[in-house]
């Protein structure tokens, strides 16, 4: 069955370094998304992407947070400078189309800032 | 803005049903959602629901809506201990894009 994957599945870094976080989507999935979830607390939207532009993104998202689908199955997330708070589970997920919108997601990528 | 409600914990013997409550804030969703987390795992869609229906069936899972008091459940017949995990309830943004979590129900069944 198809899965969504991401690498790498552990990132420790310092704060204000640089990240770029991975996923390759469903091959036949149009519809990309990266969600987060510091421990203990709920999943949160970050943000969704289609068609090589930003849906939609939430408060969270911004402008230290960049999207881009650098080639035709991979889909990234960078976080620019982090910090410490920035230290959560990192999810992404695609779906096949918008109406259902059944999301299905990767194992996730734990980022620990130090 | 949308919020999604569950309550934190529910404890069940094995062969019981289960049930798994929540509420939710937008009455625009169109569809809402079950995901199943289990220990060091990503979120797996268990099953989801149009916002014009009462009632979802699949297999052992069975989804009840009720629209006017913007309540969702999930049932779990015949439980088992591979049930054990964290059941997230989502509803989706009225832009249409994104799941709104709940913080999760951690479902633990005991044999």
């Amino acid at each position: 069955e198809p899965e969504v994957t991401q690498t790498p599945s552990h990132q420790v870094t310092q704060m204000g370094q640089e990240v770029i976080l991975r996923c390759v989507p469903i091959s036949n999935h149009l519809y990309f998304y990266w969600y987060r979830q510091i421990l203990g607390q709920k999943v949160e939207f970050l943000v969704s992407f289609y068609n090589n532009e930003i849906s939609e993104k939430s408060e969270i998202f911004d402008d230290q947070f960049s999207v881009e689908r650098p080639d035709g199955s991979n889909f990234t997330l960078k976080i620019r400078s982090t910090k410490l708070e920035d230290s959560a589970m990192y999810f992404c997920a695609s779906s096949e189309n918008p109406g259902r919108n059944e999301q299905y997601f990767g194992p996730g990528t734990r980022l620990t800032v130090t | 803005g949308e919020d999604v409600e569950q309550s934190l914990f529910l404890s069940v013997r094995e062969g019981d049903s289960s049930v798994i409550n929540c509420t939710y804030t937008d009455s625009s969703s169109t569809y809402l959602y079950w995901y199943k987390q289990e220990p060091g795992a990503g979120l797996q869609l268990l099953t989801y629901i149009f916002s014009n229906m009462d009632m979802k069936q699949d297999q052992r899972l069975t989804v009840l809506l009720n629209k006017k008091d913007k309540h969702l459940s999930l049932r779990i017949a015949d439980t088992q201990t591979g049930d054990s995990a964290i059941y997230f309830c989502a509803e989706i943004t009225p832009a249409g894009t994104a799941l709104i979590f709940g913080k999760g129900t951690t479902l633990s069944v005991s044999s």
